[in-house]
């Protein structure tokens, strides 16, 4: 059973447009996070979210906004799509207690805009 | 200076030979640290936690050293299936906005 899904794998979309990407955690976790991993291959947190909070990296444009409609789920919705917004997003879980920050990814949604 | 750094390679490292790579922070009271691997095209996995004593998890010894803020690992009897990149995380204050992926190492392994 997957651990951490994520739909769609692929994403092609066109500028200006405005496109979601699901996620879905089976492992109980408390906690959920998008990151952005860039064509350098640079990996950064946008959001983490427990159910109690939402941290926002505050780099992040305000055009993408995460949705949890319950605890197994951090879905991510992105306005106005913009060529930079191109990269892979990883959806990642993690039980929040002591160092128990082990992050489980899901396999990645790689965001092509034309 | 950045906050997590890492010599992004790649190492090219015939297959068996032992290969180490450093990875160094800025804040001084970062709190836990972690290896996590990526393959091509694939998510990051942890691959170990680092603890202050040090820790070995069969061919692979992470090892922290808070003096001079920097983390390694060691990696000895390389296999072909360990090419991939190596993050360098850092947990650096309360809450995952604290967390900090390094860009990696890029390990080759060569037959």
């Amino acid at each position: 059973d997957t651990a951490v899904s994520q739909t769609p794998k692929y994403l092609v979309t066109q500028m200006g447009n405005d496109k979601s990407i699901k996620c879905e955690q089976n492992l109980g976790h408390d906690t959920m996070y998008w990151y952005k991993q860039d064509s350098k291959k640079f990996l950064k947190i946008m959001f983490s979210y427990n159910n109690k909070e939402l941290i926002i990296n505050e780099t992040v444009p305000n055009r993408f906004s995460p949705k949890s409609p319950d605890k197994a789920h951090l879905n991510l919705h992105i306005n106005s799509l913009e060529l930079g917004d191109s990269a892979v997003y990883f959806c990642a879980s993690s039980q929040v207690a002591g160092e128990g920050y082990e992050q489980y990814f899901g396999p990645g949604t790689r965001l092509t805009v034309t | 200076r950045k906050e997590v750094e890492q010599d992004p390679g790649p190492f090219n490292v015939p297959e068996g030979a032992t290969v180490a790579f450093n990875c160094t922070y800025s804040n001084s009271a970062s709190q836990s640290f972690f290896w996590y691997r990526q393959d091509c095209r694939k998510e990051p996995k942890l691959l170990m936690s680092v603890y202050s004593s040090g820790n070995e998890d069969g061919r692979f010894t992470a090892q922290l050293n808070r003096a001079s803020q920097y983390i390694s690992l060691l990696i000895r009897d390389s296999k072909l299936s360990d090419s991939a990149t190596y993050l360098c995380v850092v947990l650096s204050g309360g809450g995952a906005d604290g967390l900090t992926f390094g860009k990696g190492t890029h390990l080759i392994i060569q037959p």
